[in-house]
């Protein structure tokens, strides 16, 4: 079965590094994203991972996939305020069907 | 526009009634997929759409459910005798070809749908 996992909420001080943490239960998943949504906006793709890869960096973004123990995460690098959003771990067993998490709200305080 | 434009952004109706929800791609892009967001939870996949290919209805909860497609233009998601549990944001995205699908998928503001 499709199931996702991942933390409600995460608090962090401005300038930090943020961890948000996702867990997946198929072996099978071929990609895995982080999505980004922002107040009103619509969903936006941060990044992705291989799921032949153990580590993805873009710029501030740190991409780490644990394929044994089915657990990716994404740090972000000195936390602006802007970072504040709802962060959605997504895993794809084919071309279009994304099976999502519940959204991890992140809030970056001063 | 240059992105996914949904509408209605919000929409409230009795329970019972029919909800007519449309989404309108960016221009060119082939695939459209339409997904549900609950409150406190991730999306749920309902339906793709690629080119002129029968649509991947797997993800439609229900017979009250149902999607069309014109071409590679609007889409339409009709939500018949509405449910209380069908309020919730629907989504909509598409992307540009098949088979890149998941890594470029733009997403609109989505359809808050609240069933009284």
């Amino acid at each position: 079965g499709e199931d996702v996992e991942q933390s409600l909420f995460l608090s962090v001080r401005e300038g930090d590094s943020s961890v948000i943490n996702c867990t997946y239960t198929d072996s099978s998943s071929t990609y895995l994203y982080w999505y980004k949504q922002e107040p009103g906006a619509g969903l936006q793709l941060l990044t992705y991972i291989f799921s032949n890869m153990d580590m993805k960096q873009d710029q501030r973004l740190t991409v780490l996939l644990n394929k044994k123990d089915k657990h990716l995460s994404l740090r972000i690098a000195d936390t602006q305020t802007g970072d504040s959003a709802i962060y959605f771990c997504a895993e794809s067993f084919n071309d279009y069907k994304l099976s999502f998490g519940a959204g991890t709200t992140v809030t970056v305080r001063a | 526009g240059a992105g996914v434009s949904q509408s209605p952004s919000n929409k409230v109706t009795e329970k019972g009634k029919d909800v007519e929800l449309r989404c309108d791609p960016i221009s060119g892009h082939t695939a459209l997929y339409w997904y549900r967001q609950r409150l406190g939870q991730g999306l749920e996949f309902l339906i793709y759409f690629q080119g002129n290919s029968a649509p991947d209805k797997s993800g439609l909860p229900s017979d009250r459910f149902s999607a069309e497609r014109t071409g590679e233009s609007v889409s339409t998601l009709t939500i018949q005798r509405t449910q209380q549990e069908d309020s919730a944001v629907y989504l909509c995205a598409s992307s540009p070809y098949p088979g890149t699908a998941n890594t470029e998928a733009f997403f609109g503001q989505g359809t808050r749908l609240t069933v009284v």
